[in-house]
């Protein structure tokens, strides 16, 4: 059973550029969860999402950042017009059901020239 | 709102070592508490976790008791080894049931070096 798969592993974008990064939950999940962690700082939670519905958004900065996930296809974090500050490794987790243990990907590392 | 926080690191042992890393929380309701870890350039993974008052949460010679009175869920291991370098997250979720969901809370981690 495969667990989480998140892509790209390692991301480089210039200033001013768009970053997808892409998390496709393991089977049978239908709840995945969004993290940022900056270096040498704990995980902050971003957004929570069922398949087609986004149910807390509360972590998310108000502008430049999007999070979907589609009925077919991975759930995809958008960043726009990035800057230097996004830099930081994102993770996605899944669950099977809101009270049940997430499990994690091996996250996307951004790196913003 | 919620808070985890955990013992401040890097903590260093040598093999065979008692381990003992502190973690407080202050939380609503009745929270489920985690120990995740995290092994370079990976993901975290469940340790252990603990859903009420008074659990043990036990997993590779690691454990955690979940202590109401106290708000703490500190992590332990009788014996630590080389392999168990890596870095260990302290975690609260929302209770279960209701509308409450598992957004997970985290403190900021502890580094843990194990020298043979």
């Amino acid at each position: 059973n495969a667990g989480v798969m998140q892509n790209p592993r390692h991301l480089v974008r210039r200033r001013g550029q768009e970053a997808r990064l892409r998390c496709s939950p393991m089977k049978g999940h239908s709840h995945v969860y969004w993290y940022r962690q900056l270096p040498e700082e704990g995980l902050k939670f971003m957004v929570y999402l069922q398949k087609e519905n986004i149910i807390d958004e509360s972590g998310m900065p108000k502008e430049r950042f999007s999070a979907e996930f589609p009925k077919e296809g991975p759930s995809i974090l958008r960043i726009q017009q990035v800057v230097r500050g996004d830099s930081a490794a994102y993770f996605c987790a899944s669950s099977p059901a809101s009270n049940q243990p997430q499990h994690f990907g091996d996250g996307t590392r951004l790196s913003i020239l | 709102g919620n808070s985890v926080t955990q013992m401040e690191g890097p903590v260093t042992l040598s093999e065979e070592a008692f381990l003992t890393i502190n973690c407080t929380y202050t939380a609503t309701g009745y929270p489920s508490l985690f120990w995740y870890v995290q092994y370079p350039g990976e993901g975290l993974q469940l340790l252990l976790k603990a859903t009420k008052a008074d659990d043990k949460g036990s997993n590779k010679g690691f454990e955690a008791t979940y202590r109401k009175e106290t708000t703490s869920f500190h992590l332990e291991k009788g014996s630590v080894q080389v392999s168990d370098s890596a870095v260990y997250f302290c975690a609260l979720s929302d209770g279960a049931g209701g509308t409450s969901y598992g957004k997970l809370t985290f403190g900021q981690g502890t580094i843990l070096t194990v020298h043979p």
